[in-house]
């Protein structure tokens, strides 16, 4: 699976739109792009996926580059309820072994702040 | 619905011990997985089972055993723990299986926090 770039942390005002980056320039052209969150102490959540077209959903919108090397996950009004470390994910979508392994790097310190 | 259960929630040991974490769903996937996670860390895969009856070896497989008993659970045994064993164990499942809904997201349970003296 391809590498993500992420910024180790980050901080949004309360009610503004966080804009978390992610670089994924080796991805490869069957391979889909997650988000999942993590609030302090609990499991992951699933949070979106995309493979190049835009996608939005009640929680946020992932927009992708047109070369899909990089992609940007938006929470349009954040609330401190979003504090949390966000993960991108780059994921292959094949039938196989590997099409079931999430690979977790770092990911991003999402603060929001009041 | 309950989501992914994990039991015990806590639980310490003293090195060489062995002990079962319990993980299950009731969500009827096929798919289920362990996860580590160590302080600072992201989560590394230690074994998963695409569908019941067959396990495979993830990331971090060593010193660790699985049993997928049925479909809703799928157990992980430390049979001789070690202290670099202590960490956060995560159980997960999906929905695809053989390569059907292969994009499906994983759902997450409430962890073990484990700690080996």
């Amino acid at each position: 699976d391809a590498k993500t770039t992420q910024p180790p942390s980050m901080d949004c005002a309360e009610g503004r739109a966080a804009n978390l980056p992610c670089n994924h320039s080796t991805i490869s052209g069957n391979e889909y792009v997650y988000w999942y969150r993590q609030i302090h102490s609990q499991g992951p959540q699933y949070i979106i996926h995309g493979l190049k077209n835009n996608e939005t959903n009640e929680m946020a919108s992932l927009i992708i580059t047109e070369d899909r090397k990089s992609s940007t996950l938006i929470l349009p009004h954040a609330t401190l309820r979003d504090t949390a470390v966000y993960y991108c994910i780059v994921r292959v979508a094949y039938s196989g072994a590997g099409s079931y392994q999430l690979t977790f790097g770092k990911g991003t310190k999402l603060s929001v702040i009041p | 619905n309950a989501g992914v259960t994990q039991t015990p929630k806590f639980q310490v040991l003293k090195t060489g011990q062995s002990m079962t974490l319990q993980c299950a769903q009731d969500m009827n996937h096929n798919s289920m997985y362990w996860y580590r996670q160590d302080p600072g860390m992201g989560l590394r895969l230690i074994y998963y089972s695409a569908s019941e009856g067959t396990t495979d070896k993830g990331e971090v497989p060593n010193g660790y055993n699985v049993s997928r008993l049925n479909k809703r659970e799928f157990s992980l045994r430390l049979e001789s723990a070690a202290p670099s064993q202590t960490s956060v164990y995560f159980c997960a499942s999906s929905g695809g299986a053989s390569g059907r809904d292969i994009y499906n997201e994983q759902f997450f349970g409430p962890g073990t926090r484990l700690t080996v003296l």
